[in-house]
């Protein structure tokens, strides 16, 4: 099976910078998403790694470790909208799937 | 692009009834999935498709929910007879092929009363 560990809620102050960390374990591992989801709208997608280390896009960074299970999102810069749910998510070859396993979701406020 | 359509965008039925959900993916996209997503939790996956066929339905409850997908393109979840414990946001989501990410739809809002 897959476990997806991430914290529930994180508050953080605009322009600053926040982590949000999540630890997986699972067999089969073929890559580890970031979604942001907005009260009431679906998950967008954010970053995408299968190899270890920071891939960077604008003020988003995700960061992988295969061997410890273990990935972050760095959120730079923070604004007033990145107020939102941050969601990992897991693809496991195991079994042929290819979908995605999702964590619970951090719920990230940014305060002024 | 046009993104992934769903509607109806909202439901409230009663426990025991039946209700059917409707989902066009992006244009050329050959996989099709459906995900349940319970208030304060990740996306759950329900079904999955490969062009028209069932790659994985392992976490569909089969006694109560249908998905088809029969020329490839649009699909629809049905639940027969609903419970309450499926008051949720089904989300729809579709990619090129299921080695890219996957884009989803506004989702719909199931309130089983």
């Amino acid at each position: 099976g897959q476990n997806i560990d991430q914290p529930t809620e994180m508050t953080a102050t605009e322009g600053a910078i926040v982590q949000i960390n999540c630890t997986y374990q699972t067999s089969g591992f073929n890559g580890l998403f970031w979604y942001q989801q907005h009260a009431g709208e679906a998950p967008t997608f954010l970053s995408y790694n299968v190899l270890d280390g920071l891939e960077e896009k604008g003020r988003f960074s995700s960061f992988l470790s295969r061997s410890k299970g273990y990935s972050y999102l760095l959120l730079k810069e923070l604004q007033m909208k990145d107020s939102a749910s941050y969601l990992c998510a897991v693809r496991s070859m195991d079994t042929g799937r290819r979908a995605l396993t999702f964590g619970s979701g951090t719920r990230l406020q940014v305060q002024p | 692009e046009a993104g992934v359509a769903q509607s109806p965008r909202y439901k409230i039925i009663e426990k025991r009834q039946s209700v059917a959900f409707w989902c066009n993916p992006i244009s050329g996209h050959a996989t099709l999935y459906w995900y349940q997503q319970i208030l304060g939790q990740g996306p759950k996956l329900l079904i999955q498709f490969q062009n028209n066929g069932v790659v994985d339905d392992s976490q569909l409850p089969k006694d109560r929910f249908s998905a088809e997908r029969l020329k490839g393109v649009d699909s629809t979840l049905k639940i027969q007879p609903a419970k309450l414990e499926d008051s949720a946001v089904y989300l729809c989501a579709s990619s090129l092929d299921g080695g890219h990410h996957s884009y989803f739809g506004p989702g719909t809002r199931l309130t089983v009363t």
